[in-house]
């Protein structure tokens, strides 16, 4: 099993460009998430997904979007990328019946020039 | 505001000691913690986890305690190798998956 696989690994944009970032998950889980990662601000919750077809706005959405394409992938969209968007991104999923641990991709890292 | 804190940025350790990271958590609703261990370059890797029905659960070298009453969470890890250096996190859950992470201490192991 890959677990949570993110592509791509590094991406570099100019402020204005647009670019997709994609998770897959291969533990039939039914929740998935988008966190970003910047030094000090520990790991924030973009947006998340509680099951297929539905999607929600974590801590901090704004110049994000979302899309839950089936069970397995969840992919975060970035329409105008700005310098405040570098950060390293992370996917993560869970399964249902309460709480129970994030399995986490290994990141996306994006600078945004 | 509610949040999840760590007392130590960073820890050095002698390998072959113990470790303990400390986190305190502001909200007493709080009823799921997670203790995750994230390596350079990598994603954050589970660890452990306690709910609040509990005070103690240990694994494989590692425990963790709740103390509700003073709001503090710790990891111990016993006989630190060298492979636990790294960024550890702690995480709080008030309801459901919606994990709040504290800003994570590194720790070092001296060989």
């Amino acid at each position: 099993n890959a677990g949570v696989t993110q592509t791509p690994k590094f991406q570099v944009l100019k402020t204005g460009q647009s670019m997709t970032l994609q998770c897959a998950q291969d533990m039939n889980h039914n929740s998935m998430y988008w966190y970003r990662q910047d030094p000090g601000m520990g790991l924030r919750l973009i947006y998340y997904s509680a099951s297929e077809g539905t999607t929600d706005k974590g801590e901090v959405p704004n110049g994000y979007n979302v899309s839950r394409l089936n069970k397995r992938e969840f992919s975060l969209r970035l329409e105008s990328a700005a310098p405040s968007q570098t950060s390293v991104y992370f996917c993560a999923s869970s399964g249902t019946g309460g709480s129970s641990p994030l399995h986490f991709g290994n990141g996306t890292r994006l600078t945004v020039t | 505001g509610e949040s999840v804190g760590l007392h130590l940025p960073t820890l050095s350790v002698q390998e072959g000691d113990n470790s303990i990271i400390n986190c305190a958590y502001s909200n007493s609703a709080s009823d799921y913690f997670i203790w995750y261990k994230q390596e350079s370059g990598k994603g954050p890797q589970f660890i452990i986890d306690i709910r609040s029905n509990m005070d103690k659960r240990q694994g494989q070298r590692v425990t963790v305690l709740l103390n509700k009453t003073v709001k503090h969470l710790s990891l111990q890890i016993a006989a630190t190798q060298p492979g636990d250096s790294a960024v550890y996190f702690c995480a709080e859950s008030r309801r459901g998956n919606m994990l709040t992470f504290g800003g994570g201490t590194r720790l070092m192991v001296k060989p």
